[in-house]
């Protein structure tokens, strides 16, 4: 069967590595799915958003992957910098719903210099 | 552009009490959303209103109400505090309703009941 990355609460990697955060969602009627990135003392910061008719989307140092087979997302970060770390979020929403989004459980993602 | 501003940013209140917590969206957003924060239930949807309507309401009680008002600042009261109310709160505001665009969310409300 395919391998599915499984939610890490926290995540520690050095400087330079690539950084790849997971997410299982639970809603099978959810097409739009963002990942935020929160600082401490800070609100949820947008990083990307995938639609549900696409299965990869690339920023900037950034990629989201989804799978919706298996309903799995992952945020990949290239090149990690210390002022990556943070709390990261995935969100899923429905388009009828409004602008309510439901969360993931958060990743604390570290960066050793 | 001014982000997202809420205020207080912190608030101490004692159990009983009620306190009403303000956020002012982005100039021109049209929908405001809040949402409760805290270290075992994580980030969950309280309600959204456009256009000064209740659009969607999350599993919350009756205690937890809001508002929006014409500027499309928005408010949000809770009565009768518990001490599982303290949390850090937070509003997030978007252009329009029901599309996929981005919502930009405010430092937060740290609301702490004693």
């Amino acid at each position: 069967g395919e391998s599915v990355g499984l939610h890490l609460p926290t995540l520690s990697v050095q400087e330079g590595d690539n950084s790849i955060i997971n997410c299982a969602y639970s809603n099978s009627a959810s097409d739009y799915f963002i990942w935020y990135k929160q600082e401490s003392g800070k609100g949820p910061q947008f990083i990307i958003d995938i639609r549900s008719n696409m299965d990869k989307r690339q920023g900037q140092r950034v990629t989201v992957l989804l799978n919706k087979t298996v309903k799995h997302l992952s945020l990949q970060i290239a090149a990690t910098q210390p002022g990556d770390s943070a709390v990261y979020f995935c969100a899923e929403k429905e388009e009828t719903s409004g602008s309510r989004l439901t969360f993931g459980e958060g990743t604390q993602l570290t960066v050793n210099p | 552009k001014a982000g997202v501003t809420q205020t207080p940013r912190y608030l101490i209140k004692t159990r009983g009490q009620q306190v009403t917590l303000s956020c002012s969206p982005i100039s021109g957003h049209r929908s405001v959303s809040w949402y409760q924060q805290t270290p075992g239930q994580g980030l969950q949807f309280l309600f959204e209103y456009f256009s000064e309507t209740q659009r969607n309401k999350g599993n919350f009680p009756g205690r937890f109400s809001g508002r929006q008002f014409s500027n499309s600042r928005s408010e949000m009261n809770v009565s009768t505090l518990e001490l599982g109310d303290s949390a850090l709160y937070l509003c997030a505001s978007s252009l329009e309703q029901g599309r996929s665009d981005e919502q930009f969310f405010g430092p937060g409300t740290r609301l702490t009941v004693l």
